[in-house]
């Protein structure tokens, strides 16, 4: 079955630092979601990307829909200590609802 | 605050109760999906609803059972669980079923089940 590879599996930082993550597959996408969630509480949407290349950012979260259309990467900058949580992406490669999920990056954010 | 509320937050259940978990969408979505997230594992899409009709059951046990009375409204209804059934169950919601352009999948809190 279609399966995305998500790193690194965990991240240890310093406050201030920059961050990247990533996700891959063997299979085309249409559509890649971004989420972040924190311990006990549901994914919260960061960003969304519809298009090949498109390049979109939130706030201090830059997300890009990569050129192959088998990967995307997550940057966050200047990292602070709410960054804390794990950030997963989610893939649909026939436009609908039929969404595939990463394992997540677990982020720790060292003060 | 994303729009998606799920009761209970925590449920613990032995193996012959029956339990219900309950989500309500105040976002106008037309589409609600129930899915299961068990530690180190991805996210797995259980139940789909579109215009309150089933469109998705996928390969779920008869012992969750899902029910939606309304477009805002989404039940999954528990019996005779097994300990492996323990796990977060997340409720979510989206404009439609079709996403290009408008594929943002709202999740709510989710409900932390433990069947002992």
């Amino acid at each position: 079955g279609q399966q995305l590879n998500q790193s690194p599996q965990s991240m240890f930082i310093q406050e201030g630092e920059d961050v990247s993550m990533n996700c891959t597959s063997s299979s085309i996408f249409n559509t890649w979601l971004w989420y972040k969630q924190d311990p006990g509480e549901g994914p919260v949407l960061l960003i969304a990307l519809y298009k090949a290349g498109e390049l979109t950012s939130n706030g201090r979260l830059t997300a890009q829909f990569g050129i192959t259309r088998k990967d995307s990467f997550l940057n966050i900058s200047a990292s602070i200590p709410s960054d804390v949580g794990i950030y997963f992406c989610a893939g649909s490669t026939s436009g609908t609802y039929k969404y595939i999920f990463g394992t997540g990056t677990r982020l720790k954010v060292l003060a | 605050e994303t729009g998606v509320t799920q009761t209970p937050r925590h449920l613990v259940m032995g193996m012959t109760n029956k339990k219900s978990l309950k989500c309500e969408q105040h976002l106008g979505h037309n589409a609600m999906y129930w899915y299961k997230q068990s530690a180190k594992k991805p996210l797995e899409l259980m139940f789909v609803y579109s215009l309150e009709e089933r469109v998705e059951n996928n390969s779920v046990p008869s012992r969750f059972s899902p029910e939606c009375p309304n477009s805002s409204h989404l039940f999954l209804h528990l019996h005779t669980l097994q300990p492996e059934d323990s796990a977060l169950y997340l409720c979510a919601s989206s404009q439609d079923l079709r996403i290009f352009n408008t594929g943002e999948l709202f999740f709510g809190e989710g409900s932390r089940l433990t069947v002992l």
